[in-house]
């Protein structure tokens, strides 16, 4: 089963490149959700969508887009990357279904590095 | 806004010792509560969860953690420590519509032999 994917799963940028990270679900989920994770700090959500053409904005969203074209995929955009970005990224999915608890599923994460 | 707040970033047993790894939480609503465990170089699963009901709660590998109401708490349980539940421990409120959950700044528990 693959679940949440996520590439790439190391990257190393330089200031001011941009990249994607990709992520995928095969759970016909609704919700999709990127955080980040640094030290002492928890997980912070960046950006969530609730199904496809829908995002918002989380907690941390600058110098972060996405888009949801697809149910399946929610990628997270560096469009000039900072070192203030190096952290962890992971995204997570879940069903959108009324009542639902709110259950997370999470990739294993995108570790980048900006020099 | 809801919050949570986790007392202690690491947290030390030695093996077959109880492990109490603390929550305390913040809702302006009845909150939904959740602990998830993050093993070294993984994604998060979850451990447990309460939504209603029963405020005593069972999770995998013999966790639990117990609901109180007038203590704002949520603390995580497991009455003796395995080497194996060495990992990093995130308590999280539901924060709003869908599936927005804040997360706690987690505890590292370290488990000796």
């Amino acid at each position: 089963n693959a679940g949440v994917t996520q590439t790439p799963k190391f990257q190393v940028l330089k200031t001011g490149q941009s990249m994607t990270l990709q992520c995928a679900q095969d759970m016909n989920h609704e919700y999709m959700s990127w955080y980040r994770q640094d030290p002492g700090m928890g997980l912070r959500l960046i950006h969530y969508s609730v199904g496809a053409g829908i995002t918002d904005q989380g907690e941390v969203p600058n110098g972060y887009n996405v888009s949801r074209s697809t149910t399946e995929d929610f990628p997270l955009r560096l469009l000039s990357a900072a070192p203030s970005q190096t952290s962890v990224y992971f995204c997570a999915s879940s069903r959108k279904t009324s009542g639902d608890t709110g259950e997370l599923f999470f990739g294993e994460g995108s570790r980048l590095t900006v020099l | 806004a809801q919050s949570v707040t986790q007392l202690g970033s690491h947290v030390s047993v030695s093996e077959g010792a109880l492990v109490l790894l603390r929550c305390n939480y913040s809702s302006s609503v009845p909150p939904y509560l959740f602990w998830y465990v993050q093993y070294p170089n993984q994604g998060l699963q979850l451990l447990l969860k309460y939504t209603t009901g029963a405020t005593l709660v069972k999770g995998i590998n013999g966790f639990e953690a117990e609901f109180k109401k007038s203590e704002t708490s949520f603390h995580l349980t497991k009455p003796s420590a395995h080497m194996s539940d060495a990992a990093e421990y995130f308590c999280a409120v539901k924060g709003g519509g869908f599936q927005k959950l804040v997360f706690g700044t987690g505890t590292r528990l370290l488990v000796s032999p």
